[in-house]
């Protein structure tokens, strides 16, 4: 079975800073990674995903993240923040042997003007 | 529309009373998929279909919990005889199928036990 940490739970950053959100996972097989975000009072929107190829995948939103095998990580990151970023991200694992997704906790970034 | 259609978006009953919450995933997903997310938590797996197969029940909490597919599309997860710690987000999602394909959420269902 697969697994998701997100150690942080919130993330406070002021507009136009850089931000970073990390998730590790563990696995003993290949993985799937991706990264949801979740606006207050809606469902999951898909930010990015890495399926295979390279490590650096970009997303939707100025938002990109990168698959470390070797550090089990795939953490998020945006050079620059808007006030419209303020959300609850989740990370999530699946892999090539089922259907199932793993989410982590979340994290909640709010972006401070 | 054409994204995964959740009803009713919010449903507040007594408890003991059974409750039946509708997914109607994207036209031609053979995936469909049950979560339930607790407020700060991520969401928890309760159960999936391929098709109206149910591939995987081993997230449901206990046997008041059931879901079905029975024509591969619309899918009901039912809870019998609620208590007040089956309130939560219930939230479905469905997919392509198979684990590189992104599932794509609803807006849930919030469940409300009193």
């Amino acid at each position: 079975a697969q697994s998701v940490t997100q150690l942080d739970s919130q993330v406070p950053v002021f507009e136009e800073a850089p931000v970073e959100l990390r998730c590790n996972y563990s696995s003993s097989v290949s993985v799937y990674l991706f990264w949801y975000v979740q606006y207050p009072n809606q469902g999951l929107q898909l930010l990015l995903k890495y399926l295979s190829g390279s490590t650096l995948v970009k997303g939707i939103n100025g938002f990109e993240a990168e698959f470390n095998k070797s550090q089990t990580s795939f953490h998020l990151r945006k050079p620059s923040v808007h006030i419209s970023d303020t959300a609850e991200y989740f990370c999530a694992v699946s892999s090539n042997t089922g259907n199932q997704f793993y989410f982590g906790t979340g994290t909640s970034l709010t972006v401070i003007p | 529309g054409a994204g995964v259609s959740q009803s009713p978006r919010y449903k507040v009953t007594k408890r003991g009373q059974d409750v039946a919450l509708r997914c109607d995933p994207i036209s031609g997903h053979v995936s469909l998929y049950w979560y339930r997310q607790a407020l700060g938590q991520g969401p928890e797996f309760l159960t999936y279909f391929n098709y109206e197969a149910q591939q995987d029940k081993s997230g449901l909490p206990n046997d008041r919990f059931s879901a079905e597919r029975p024509e591969g599309s619309i899918s009901t997860l039912t809870i019998q005889r609620t208590e007040q710690r089956d309130s939560a987000m219930y939230r479905c999602a469905s997919s392509l199928g198979g684990g590189n394909q992104p599932q794509h959420f609803g807006d849930g269902t919030r469940l409300s036990i009193l």
